[in-house]
This record gives structure tokens, C-alpha cells and sequence, in this order.
């Protein structure tokens, strides 16, 4: 069974413009990651963030995580046609040690030049 | 440097045959994982070696279902009578140390079909 549900399902917009996705998740956690996939390239780690971490950054890449709602959004900025993949949340199982991951659903994003 | 790869990367098998999907981890990476993701989903979980050692298979989805990593480098999981429902892509993942919070390397992935 996945942890996670995500929002939007799908997305498109148009290039130049900033693509929000959400995620929430069911149990406590020790950090939450997000993934792309294509077809090119396979799934791909963007980011991790702490559960003790609010917001953080990396490039075009903004990340927020709300422990008390348990939810996460992944912001990009400034989308590229490069950027249209499906995009995953994945969280560890707090009282897992192992490192397995529990993905969301995904939201695909089509980002049209 | 090489990352994670899978063989094959494309796989048919008749139903109610064995099939053995291989993986080779990014060298020295102690954290080996497979995923299965069905078409739509994202991947869900299936087991998890330290090293040699598998510590965890809680996401077999049944006994025909069989992971190994005999020298804690090379998995190979190894599906037995294949059943239509098996049909998937199987991914393999390697990150470099236990914990939860490590990085994830992911395979290109085997997609399985069971006609």
C-alpha cells in the first residue's frame, strides 16, 4: 500500500511558468524526498528534507514540509520542456531503519514551449 | 562513474513461467532495495538487503517471489510462475550506507510482461 497521496494527478502549463505539487503522507516520518521519472532517465533524486526542516532549496527547486499537516509541496520555478516528468514524494516509515521508501501516486507534469 | 544497472531491460514471459531480473548496484553501496511499479503508480516496495543480508521482505507480494544478493554486491530477483498480475516494471535501488536518510540511486528498471 502507498503512504502517500499527491495533487494535482496532472499538471500542465507552459513553459516560464512555476509548477506546485503536493503530497501528504499517513505516518510520522524522519525525512521526505522527492523523485522525478521519464522515460529518459529513470526516477532521479531531486531533494530531501528533515523532519525537524520547514523549507529548502536547491536550484529551481523549492521544497516546504508541514509535519502538523503531514504534507509536503515541491515548487519549480521558471519551468523548462526539460522538466516535464512525473514527480514523486517518498517518505521513510519512522520507526523503519532500513531506508525503504513509501512513494506517492505521482503527478505528472507536461510543461509545453 | 556507473550507476545502477538491470538486465534485462525488457522481459515477456508466458504465464507459468520462472523469470530472473538481475541487478548490479553501484559499487560499494552496502543498501540494496527493489521496487515494483505498476503502470500508472508510483513503486511500491518489495525488499531490502544489507549487504548479503536480507533484512527485509515484508513487500514480497507472495512466495513466488525470491530476492538474493549472495556477495553483497549482484541481486537477482526471481519470479516463479509468473502470473499476469506480475506484470510491472521492477526496480532496483542501492544507496551507500543503512538509514533513512540516504539518497536513493535508482536502476533504469526491467519492465515485465506476462502474457
Amino acid at each position: 500500500s502507498q503512504q502517500g497521496e499527491e495533487d494535482p494527478q496532472a499538471l500542465s502549463i507552459q513553459e516560464g511558468e512555476n509548477a506546485t505539487m503536493n503530497c501528504s503522507y499517513k505516518t510520522s516520518i524522519n525525512n521526505l524526498q522527492w523523485y522525478r521519472q521519464n522515460s529518459g532517465r529513470g526516477l532521479v533524486h531531486l531533494i530531501l528534507i528533515r523532519s525537524n526542516e520547514r523549507e529548502k532549496h536547491s536550484g529551481r527547486l523549492r521544497v516546504t514540509l508541514d509535519t502538523s499537516k503531514k504534507s509536503s509541496s515541491l515548487l519549480i520555478t521558471a519551468s523548462r520542456a526539460a522538466d516535464t516528468a512525473s514527480y514523486f514524494c517518498a517518505t521513510d516509515n519512522g520507526s523503519s531503519n532500513t531506508g525503504k521508501l513509501i512513494f506517492g501516486q505521482g503527478t505528472t507534469l507536461q510543461v509545453k514551449p | 562513474g556507473a550507476g545502477v544497472s538491470q538486465s534485462p531491460r525488457y522481459k515477456v514471459a508466458k504465464r507459468g513461467q520462472d523469470v530472473a531480473l538481475r541487478c548490479d548496484p553501484i559499487s560499494g553501496h552496502v543498501s540494496l532495495f527493489w521496487y515494483q511499479q505498476a503502470l500508472g503508480q508510483g513503486p511500491e516496495f518489495l525488499t531490502y538487503f544489507q549487504n548479503e543480508a536480507q533484512l527485509d521482505k515484508s513487500g514480497l507480494p507472495s512466495d513466488r517471489f525470491f530476492a538474493e544478493r549472495p556477495e553483497g554486491s549482484v541481486s537477482t530477483l526471481k519470479i516463479q510462475r509468473t502470473q499476469q498480475e506480475d506484470s510491472a516494471v521492477y526496480l532496483c535501488a542501492s544507496s551507500t550506507s543503512p538509514g533513512t536518510s540516504r539518497e536513493q540511486f535508482f536502476g533504469p528498471g526491467t519492465r515485465l510482461t506476462v502474457l
